[in-house]
């Protein structure tokens, strides 16, 4: 069973347009990522939830609203899609408010390309 | 702010060829830290982690040794092999919670 799975794996789409993407762990944790890495593979926390609630919110673009339906799930929606959101979008859990030495899990990724 | 720094790559080496890659941080606090491992078209895995001065966290061969003297968290492995192969991420956990990551180093291991 995978841990932490993503849906879709690629996703191709035009400027401006809508997109989702969705994650789902099933490891019992609390609390939920959202990362996104660039083409020269750096990697940036963009949201965390833990428990449904928002904890962490980087300077992302409004564009970006995540929603978590239930402590398992934690989808990402990106309105008016821009060339430069072209990334590869990561979620990732850890068991519970994530402390400092709380390990996080990752899933397979979604590579997102902006036409 | 806290940061992370890892030595630039590529990084190349022969099969049994000894292995360091460079880390150092800047923090407030008390961080953990950890060294993720990302194979071609997957994502990222916990390769080992250490959460105070000292400890030394170690897997499959890696090892690393948190440092705060120095401030630096160095991944080592004696013996590398053509499957080690990947991109290597230091990153920091703080308070906050989240994960503050270097810039990887990818290790191309030839036969």
């Amino acid at each position: 069973d995978t841990a932490v799975s993503q849906t879709p794996k690629y996703l191709v789409t035009q400027m401006g347009n809508d997109k989702s993407i969705k994650c789902e762990q099933n490891l019992g944790h609390d609390t939920m990522y959202w990362y996104k890495q660039d083409s020269k593979k750096f990697l940036k926390i963009m949201f965390s939830y833990n428990n449904k609630e928002l904890i962490i919110n980087e300077t992302v673009p409004n564009r970006f609203s995540p929603k978590s339906p239930d402590k398992a799930h934690l989808n990402l929606h990106i309105n008016s899609l821009e060339l430069g959101d072209s990334a590869v979008y990561f979620c990732a859990s850890s068991q519970d408010q994530a402390g400092p030495t709380d390990t996080q899990y990752f899933g397979p990724g979604t590579r997102l390309t902006v036409l | 702010g806290d940061s992370v720094t890892q030595m630039e790559g590529p990084v190349t080496l022969s099969e049994e060829a000894f292995l360091t890659i460079n880390c150092t941080y800047t923090a407030t606090g008390y961080p953990s830290l950890f060294w993720y491992v990302q194979y071609p078209g997957e994502g990222l895995q916990l390769l080992l982690k250490a959460t105070k001065a000292d400890d030394k966290g170690s897997n499959k061969g890696f090892e690393a040794t948190y440092r705060k003297e120095t401030t630096s968290f160095h991944l080592e492995k004696g013996s590398v092999q053509v499957s080690d192969s990947a991109v290597y991420f230091c990153a920091l956990g703080g308070n906050t919670g989240k994960l503050i990551f270097g810039q990887g180093t990818t290790l191309q291991v030839k036969p």
